[in-house]
């Protein structure tokens, strides 16, 4: 079954508004969750590393006011897109490690439509 | 830097013959590389990956994948394909730290029945 949930699977949201992504560890307290943006037909690009209790880690020209990165649990963490406009509209997945192991189990991802 | 390239957009193969999705990296030291697979409407999912050991590794749904350093490869194959491994591929590599990884564009898969 899934180790790692998303909520929501979609979300259409005005221009300007604000959009919280879930990502939850199921079965395993993760200290470190990881943030993806996925493009059409394009690759995974790493957007951040998200750590339990203290501030996530960006990737070069990742807008952090932007995306609000916030691990306040050892199963949650959750991205904010603050003020979103239609270039953010993207698919959004989330991922953490394998205990001990270092492959990732991802999240089924969030789809996200700005009009 | 880091980077993968997957030289393939996509691959057709028929149903029974062999197949090869192609990878190639660059990374500086030794490289943890992965496969991942995608689904339609499932997240990723994990293939199999090199660390270290035996260059030929086995992984989930009978895939293989050969680690070639000379030519900083990482192919992924299946000795006879099925119409259900259509899907998207994707080749990774992580630094040791462990932070995160570096995924090619993708390939995508179609098994022809």
């Amino acid at each position: 079954g899934a180790v790692v949930s998303q909520h929501p699977s979609w979300v259409i949201c005005k221009s300007g508004t604000s959009v919280k992504i879930e990502c939850r560890s199921l079965d395993f307290q993760a200290t470190t969750m990881f943030w993806y943006r996925q493009f059409p037909k394009q690759s995974l690009m790493l957007m951040a590393t998200s750590n339990e209790g203290s501030k996530a880690t960006y990737e070069q020209g990742v807008e952090k006011d932007k995306f609000l990165i916030n691990h306040a649990s050892l199963t949650l963490s959750t991205l904010t897109v603050t003020s979103a406009h239609p270039e953010d509209s993207s698919f959004y997945i989330c991922s953490r490690d394998r205990e001990s192991y270092n492959e990732q189990f991802f999240g089924p991802g969030t789809r996200l439509t700005v009009l | 830097a880091q980077s993968v390239a997957q030289p393939e957009d996509q691959v057709n193969v028929a149903e029974g013959n062999p197949l090869t999705v192609k990878c190639t990296y660059s990374v500086s030291g030794n490289p943890y590389l992965f496969w991942y697979v995608q689904y339609p409407n499932r997240g990723l999912q994990f293939l199999l990956k090199y660390i270290t050991g035996d260059n030929l590794v086995k992984g989930s749904y009978g895939f293989e994948a050969e680690f070639n350093k000379s030519q900083t490869s990482f192919h992924l194959k299946k000795p006879s394909a099925l119409v259900s491994d259509s899907a998207l591929y994707f080749c990774a590599v992580r630094d040791m730290k462990g932070i995160g990884g570096i995924f090619g564009k993708g390939t995508r898969l179609h098994i022809l029945p």
